[in-house]
């Protein structure tokens, strides 16, 4: 089956700008969080869609949002890009609440984003 | 708030040896553990998972032991592979989809 599917790859942008990032599940996974990844500070929770709705949000500013659509899609959308927000942002998809020995996220290959 | 904390940001080991990674939490309601790895430019990738009622949990040469007392979480890869050489992160979780992760701790795995 396919697998998690973040576009772009990569991305550069302009401090004070605004950016959109995609995410596409793995097809019946109706759970998708966004992670931000910088150097030395691992994976930072920012959000988790369930069924277009925000279940759980992490400790970053307004300026990230995000949303689901109802094919279990999502998109998180940075305003006023600052050069702290460079990192990889990373989408995970699961199935439903824990089940079985081998819950996990499925993890995209991320979107990379640079802001100069 | 650091909440997940892997205190070794790197270890070296010999390919055949047992590699130990070890990771601390604050948070007494977690009750969910994971470990990922991750290669660079791609996703970190589902390794093994325990939950609090367990104290350890097998999966081929991963073994995830965890110390509820000590609030300390470990994962045992037996015997080690040049292939095992990534960065490894291990999460702890409360509340269903949210997750804290570690900072990470890069092996190296040496033929």
């Amino acid at each position: 089956k396919a697998g998690v599917t973040q576009t772009p790859r990569y991305l550069i942008k302009t401090r004070g700008q605004q950016v959109t990032l995609s995410c596409s599940p793995i097809s019946g996974h109706r759970s998708v969080s966004w992670y931000q990844q910088t150097p030395g500070q691992g994976l930072q929770f920012l959000f988790e869609y369930f069924s277009e709705t925000q279940r759980n949000k992490g400790n970053f500013p307004g300026r990230f949002s995000g949303r689901q659509f109802s094919n279990s899609r999502s998109e998180m959308n940075v305003s006023t890009l600052e050069l702290g927000d460079s990192a990889l942002y990373l989408c995970a998809s699961s199935s439903m609440l824990r089940q079985g020995k081998d819950y996990g996220y499925t993890f995209g290959s991320g979107t990379r984003l640079t802001v100069v | 708030d650091q909440q997940v904390k892997q205190n070794s940001p790197s270890l070296s080991v010999q390919e055949g040896r047992i590699s130990i990674l070890n990771c601390d939490y604050t948070n007494s309601m977690f009750d969910y553990f994971l470990w990922y790895k991750k290669y660079p430019a791609e996703g970190p990738t589902f390794l093994i998972s325990i939950s609090s009622i367990k104290d350890k949990n097998e999966d081929g040469r991963f073994t995830v032991f965890l110390n509820k007392s000590a609030k300390h979480l470990s994962l045992h890869i037996v015997p080690s592979q040049p292939g095992d050489s990534a960065v490894y992160f291990c999460a702890a979780s409360a509340d269903f989809n949210k997750f804290y992760f570690g900072s990470g701790t890069k092996l190296n795995v040496k033929p």
